[in-house]
């Protein structure tokens, strides 16, 4: 019955390791996000993701990428992972872009070592 | 820099008492939500109201905005132990920008 679940809920791993968080909902939404909240509890969108587009923060590293393999799927891969890049990472997903609500994910939480 | 700045950054209150929170943004919206996050969870949508509304109502929560001011505020009443969590607006700003506030962190005590 889980709406938007995230795998694993928990990620160790070392600097440099390539990564990838998996994220599915079953809402029948069009657009998916990720997030990025850092230690201080702040909130940044990483990316949105629809069917016909993707809209990325500019500030987000190429090092990150979202895959969707499907509508209902929007994975993360995180290559050449460095310390900074610990955090908990949220997907979400909503009827459309931004105008709707966003239904969260119960989170992921990275750790680099 | 970040669109929503929140204030008070931390809020405690008597079990009963009123919670008032506010966010300031900096640009012109479509809309702006509220989320709430309890420790070690994701954020849940409590409420949306758009450019065009000034004041919105769901159960025990009442959001207003004014876009003059750039600024929304949020307010619990009758508070729970269980409101105890973080609170974040978020804004559906002009040119395809969806930025989070920088949050409240409420604790209800008992």
């Amino acid at each position: 019955d889980t709406a938007v679940s995230q795998t694993p809920k928990y990620l160790v791993t070392q600097m440099g390791n390539d990564k990838s968080i998996k994220c599915e909902q079953n809402l029948g939404h069009d657009t998916m996000y990720w997030y990025k909240q850092d230690s201080k509890k702040f909130l940044k969108i990483m990316f949105s993701y629809n069917n016909k587009e993707l809209i990325i923060n500019e500030t987000v590293p190429n090092r990150f990428s979202p895959k969707s393999p499907d509508k209902a799927h929007l994975n993360l891969h995180i290559n050449s992972l460095e310390l900074g890049d610990s955090a908990v990472y949220f997907c979400a997903s909503s009827q459309r872009t931004y105008s709707y609500e966003q239904y969260f994910g119960p989170g992921t939480r990275l750790t680099v070592t | 820099s970040q669109q929503g700045e929140e204030d008070p950054q931390a809020l405690s209150i008597q079990e009963g008492e009123n919670a008032t929170m506010n966010c300031s943004y900096k640009t012109s919206i479509n809309n702006l939500q509220w989320y709430r996050q309890n420790s070690g969870r994701g954020l849940v949508h409590l409420i949306l109201i758009r450019s065009n509304e000034r004041e919105k109502h769901s159960g025990r929560l009442r959001v207003t905005l004014d876009t003059s001011k750039k600024s929304s505020s949020l307010l619990i009443t009758a508070s729970r132990a269980a409101d105890t969590a973080s609170y974040f607006c978020a804004t559906d700003a002009s040119g395809n920008q969806f930025y989070f506030g920088t949050g409240t962190s409420l604790t209800v005590i008992p």
